[in-house]
């Protein structure tokens, strides 16, 4: 079984600090990488997506790739309490179908 | 904006009762899929369709399950015959273009199924 991994935390941080979040993942082949937010009781959000080594940046938020290491992160800029919430990592599998999640990160953004 | 929709919010069975979960993907999308998620337990996959077939399921996905695209809007899940295990979130999910390497897979609100 691919394994996608992430600290359940949760993780505390001030309001407008940055939040640093991340995952790693056991498939070499995995290409392709998703963040995803989930407030209690509801359903995953995309933030954002990268598939290339590097950084990509899309308003506050920055997704970070590192496929050598396996290693992927979640960038929070300026945090806001709303944005307290759970923080799923997630990789596509090598079929291109379906989303393997990790178990998510809890983040706490305390004002 | 467009969105997926799941009905009913919240579905309580006995065990044994077979069950049928509905979801209205988004209009333009090809591609379906049903995740679920036990209270505390991470997002699993169960099951992708694509052209009125299961394109891949997962090890959760057994003869227990199926799905089904009855007309042109909607999509559904049934467990044929519930097992207290089977209470969970169920979420849908549709793309528009199914090889995801930068298809963004948009979740429904999701159905609770609680089995007594």
């Amino acid at each position: 079984q691919k394994e996608v991994e992430q600290n359940s935390g949760p993780l505390s941080v001030p309001e407008g600090a940055i939040a640093s979040l991340n995952c790693t993942y056991s498939d070499r082949g995995s290409q392709s990488f998703f963040w995803y937010r989930q407030y209690s009781g509801k359903s995953p959000e995309l933030i954002m997506f990268i598939y290339s080594n590097g950084d990509k940046e899309d308003g506050r938020f920055t997704a970070q790739l590192n496929k050598a290491s396996q290693y992927v992160s979640l960038l929070i800029r300026d945090s806001q309490p709303s944005d307290s919430a759970t923080y799923l990592c997630a990789v596509i599998t090598v079929s291109g179908y379906a989303l393997n999640f990790g178990k998510g990160t809890s983040l706490l953004v305390t004002p | 904006e467009p969105e997926v929709t799941q009905t009913p919010s919240h579905q309580v069975t006995q065990m044994g009762q077979e069950v049928i979960l509905r979801c209205v993907p988004i209009s333009n999308h090809l591609y379906f899929y049903w995740y679920r998620q036990i209270l505390g337990q991470k997002v699993e996959f169960l099951v992708s369709f694509y052209n009125n077939e299961i394109s891949e399921k997962s090890e959760i996905f057994d003869d227990q399950f199926s799905v089904e695209r009855p007309d042109g809007s909607n999509f559904t899940l049934k467990i044929r015959s519930t097992k207290l295990e089977d209470s969970a979130m169920y979420f849908c999910a549709s793309t528009a273009q199914g090889q995801g390497a930068t298809d963004t897979q948009y979740f429904g609100p999701g159905t609770r199924l609680t089995v007594l």
